[in-house]
This record gives structure tokens, sequence and C-alpha cells, in this order.
């Protein structure tokens, strides 16, 4: 089945400093990638939809300006946290779809884990 | 607005039967999703219900019903392993993803 990488799994960091997290498709091509943050005990949140070749959109309440993402080809997505602070702190996971069908699910990456100190 | 109710925690004994529900009230339908997600873990794929009727997996099965705006993922002979949330997710007419809070599964031996 379709895989999707997610990198890193884990990262610490200081508050201020910045933390870019790599998603993948393994095996298909995928124009859309979605980027969730998840609290503890909580349900995922849509942060922003990443489309290839052009600007992500953004849900709600999100910053853009501290949550970059770019989508630069057909298989890499990239959320980058910019002056990281402890709030930030959250498990960070990305999706895509596989194209292939209309009822293709999410498929997701293994998650990362951000502390920031 | 748009709005997904599942419970929040369930037990159950190992080797018994589950069922989870789900309801849902969201700008139009393209289907019902369920997810597993174990502590720590990034969500796994579990069902696809885009018709009324039951889906069967294995062991696991999930049913749909449009009318009513409802549908449960049944877990049969439950094991261990089966411990974590489960996560229902409607698509909506315009394809967002809507997700429920998940419904954390503790199995009992």
């Amino acid at each position: 089945g379709a895989v999707v990488s997610q990198h890193p799994s884990r990262v610490i960091c200081k508050s201020g400093t910045s933390v870019k997290i790599e998603c993948r498709s393994l095996d298909f091509q995928a124009t859309t990638m979605f980027w969730y943050r998840q609290f503890p005990k909580q349900s995922l949140m849509l942060m922003a939809t990443s489309n290839e070749g052009s600007k992500a959109t953004y849900e709600q309440g999100v910053e853009k300006d501290k949550f970059l993402i770019n989508h630069a080809s057909l298989t890499l997505s990239t959320l980058t946290v910019t002056s990281a602070h402890p709030e930030d702190s959250s498990f960070y996971i990305c999706s895509a779809r596989d194209l292939s069908g209309d009822n293709s699910p999410l498929h997701f990456g293994n998650g990362t884990r951000l502390t920031v100190t | 607005g748009q709005n997904i109710d599942q419970p929040t925690e369930m037990t159950a004994t190992e080797g018994a039967i589950v069922q989870i529900n789900c309801t849902y009230q969201t700008s139009g339908f393209n289907g019902l999703f369920w997810y597993q997600q174990h502590a720590g873990e990034a969500p796994t794929f579990l069902s696809y219900n885009v018709l009324d009727g039951l889906e069967e997996k294995g062991r696991f099965s999930s049913f749909l019903s449009r009318s009513k705006g409802y549908s449960y993922l049944l877990l049969k002979e439950l094991q261990m392993k089966d411990s974590a949330s489960y996560l229902c997710a409607v698509r909506d007419s315009n394809y967002q993803l809507i997700w429920g809070a998940g419904t954390k599964l503790i199995i009992k031996p």
C-alpha cells in the first residue's frame, strides 16, 4: 500500500530556533499533502493543505508566517516551524492521498514529536 | 456547523465484541473513514463507507446509514493490541475531512 515517510520522528529544540519536518510519499505522487497537529488526548487538527507548485492553504487561526510549508515536488512537502516556542510542542503528522480512486484514504506519516524547551 | 460525535472512552473484555458509534452533521457527504491510532503513533486506515450498509474486513466491520448520519465500527474477538483510539472522519462536500475527537478503547483481560 501507499507509504508516507516523515522525518524526523522526534526533535527537541530550544525556544527561538526553527525546525523543519519533511514528508515524503514513497510510492505514489501526491499533488496535495495535509499537515495536522495533535495535542495529547485530542483529535487531529488540520493546520494546512499543501499543494504542489502553489501556496499552501492554511486553516483559520494557523499563522502562515510561523508554519512555513513548501511543496516543491510531487513527493515532498516540508513544514518549518519558525521561532519555535514551548507552546508549539506537539505531535505533527503529515498525510497524503493516493489519487488512484475517489475513495482512496489518507495515508499518514509516522508523525514528529516536537518538544521546544 | 459541522460536527462529529463519538464516545470519549469505552472499555471491553478480551475476546468480546465492541461497537463504537459515530454520528455526524456535515455540509454534504463524500464518505466516512475509520482510523486506528495507538498512543504516540500516527493513525492507520481501517475502513471506508460511502454507501449504506456494512463493510466487513476480518475482525473489523463498519456500518453506515446516511439518512441517519450514523456509523459504527464493530470489533470482534477483541485482542489486547486493539487497545487504541478509534477516529471517525467524514469527507464533506468540499472533500475536506472532518474529524471526530476519537474514542479511546480499553481492553481488559
